[in-house]
């Protein structure tokens, strides 16, 4: 099936800095998600895209739908600890298939030193 | 709060013997997603239903069978459980109306077997 190259794989950065990754297809994409999954726990969505070019925030995290439809990026700015976890992306194929199967990234494992 | 529950939330069987785990909404929604996660291979959907008594397979559907005969409940079975179907296992439901295309997920079904 189709395959989401999440990048990158991990991350070690400091507290106040800004982080960014990445999610790319080759194939094109109607919709771009971002989760984020702590430890023990189901993955909470935390931004949505639906426009290819479409820039959205939530509070200090910034995710573009990229233009080629193909790829969309997550920035998180001023990291703090709570930050910690996995960032996973994912993405409705344009197909639109009637069951609405999303195609996973296999996640950014961030972690933040105080 | 999408209304989801998982039950039960860490289970301990053995190899051959049948376990079924429940997943339970409240909120009336179609379309529900049976899912397990792994390390080194993201989320993979096992099956999916768009309604009552109406499932199909997804991309890791072998051992696992489904069932769901009211809106509220998708179960899913593995009738005879191997090692290789210990995991996280995680349910989620689709979203309606401007939501229709993001997926919402439960806390997770940890299951080892032995």
């Amino acid at each position: 099936g189709q395959q989401l190259n999440q990048s990158p794989q991990s991350m070690f950065i400091q507290e106040g800095e800004d982080v960014s990754m990445n999610c790319t297809s080759s194939s094109i994409f109607n919709t771009w998600l971002w989760y984020k999954q702590d430890p023990g726990e189901g993955p909470v969505l935390l931004i949505a895209l639906y426009k290819a070019g479409e820039l959205t925030s939530n509070g200090r995290l910034t995710a573009q739908f990229g233009i080629t439809r193909k790829d969309s990026f997550l920035n998180i700015s001023a990291s703090i600890p709570s930050d910690v976890g996995i960032y996973f992306c994912a993405g409705l194929p344009y197909s639109g298939a009637g069951s609405y199967q999303l195609t996973f990234g296999k996640g950014t494992k961030l972690s933040v030193i105080p | 709060d999408a209304g989801i529950t998982q039950s039960p939330r860490h289970k301990v069987t053995e190899t051959g013997t049948p376990v079924t785990l429940r997943c339970h909404q409240t909120e009336n929604h179609r379309y529900m997603y049976w899912y397990r996660q792994d390390p080194g291979h993201g989320l993979r959907l096992i099956h999916y239903s768009y309604g009552v008594k109406d499932t199909d397979k997804g991309e890791v559907s072998d051992g696992y069978s489904v069932s769901r005969s009211k809106t509220e409940d998708f179960l899913l079975t593995l009738e005879s459980a191997t090692s290789s179907q210990t995991s996280v296992y995680f349910c989620a439901i689709r979203g309606v109306g401007q939501d229709q295309n993001e997926q919402f997920f439960g806390p997770g079904t940890r299951l080892t077997v032995l």
